[in-house]
């Protein structure tokens, strides 16, 4: 089974609109943490938003926020106010395990912001 | 505050070749990942570092993939003899000791990549 599910391998938005990425996740280890990454063009993987499995709240960052839905097993990504540097690929991945360093990755989502 | 360095940003070599790829973590950090991205496989974890140690090595092809860590600030990832399906965009990685950060999470930092390609 895969351990990180993104079901979305592509999305336009206009700019200015709100987008949502999903991800769901697969673990029966009760510590685990999950991140989400931005890829542009140029390549770089650039560190967005963290949600601990025993954070009591969404994890925000600026524009960015996640929808954590622990009994589903899903993070999903939200993007508020898409502006056209939003263009990416986008990943979601999972660490498990306290001490556990390693990152599982999703397949991604291309996100493309239409003008 | 420089960011993980990696060299050469792009490599053109023939099947058969040696290749090696370099890394510089940030400083002070603690673990060093090498990740390999494709488009048919995403991107995968080959081997990550603690203290200069490798800790898991299970995302290693085969043995023709190495890596080494001799300092806190520089790793190789060696491919002995490279083939075509070796090309890829190859990744290092690094960050803080979970402890030592106030927040409760430790980011990995990326570097820009090293794009391979095996003629």
């Amino acid at each position: 089974a895969q351990k990180i599910t993104q079901t979305q391998p592509g999305m336009f938005v206009q700019e200015k609109e709100a987008v949502t990425l999903d991800c769901t996740y697969d673990t029966s280890d009760p510590s685990y943490g999950l991140f989400w990454y931005k890829q542009p063009s140029s390549g770089e993987m650039i560190f967005l938003i963290y949600q601990g499995s025993y954070d009591q709240q969404n994890a925000t960052e600026g524009r960015y926020s996640l929808n954590f839905q622990k009994a589903r097993k899903s993070a999903n990504l939200v993007i508020s106010a898409s502006q056209l540097g939003d263009s990416a690929m986008y990943f979601c991945a999972m660490r498990e395990g306290f001490g556990n360093e390693k990152l599982t990755f999703g397949t991604g989502t291309r996100l493309t912001i239409i003008p | 505050d420089a960011g993980v360095i990696q060299s050469p940003r792009h490599e053109v070599t023939e099947m058969g070749q040696e290749v090696t790829l370099r890394c510089k973590p940030i400083s002070g950090h603690d673990y060093l990942f090498w990740y390999r991205q494709t488009m048919m496989r995403g991107l995968e974890l080959l081997i990550y570092f603690n203290n200069n140690v490798p800790i898991d090595d299970s995302g290693m092809p085969e043995d023709r993939f190495s890596a080494k860590m001799p300092n806190a600030s520089f790793s190789t990832l060696k491919i002995q003899p490279s083939e075509p399906r070796d090309s890829a965009v190859y990744f290092c990685a690094s960050s803080l000791e979970l402890g030592v950060r106030l927040s409760s999470y430790n980011e990995q930092f990326f570097g820009p990549g090293t794009r391979l390609t095996v003629l």
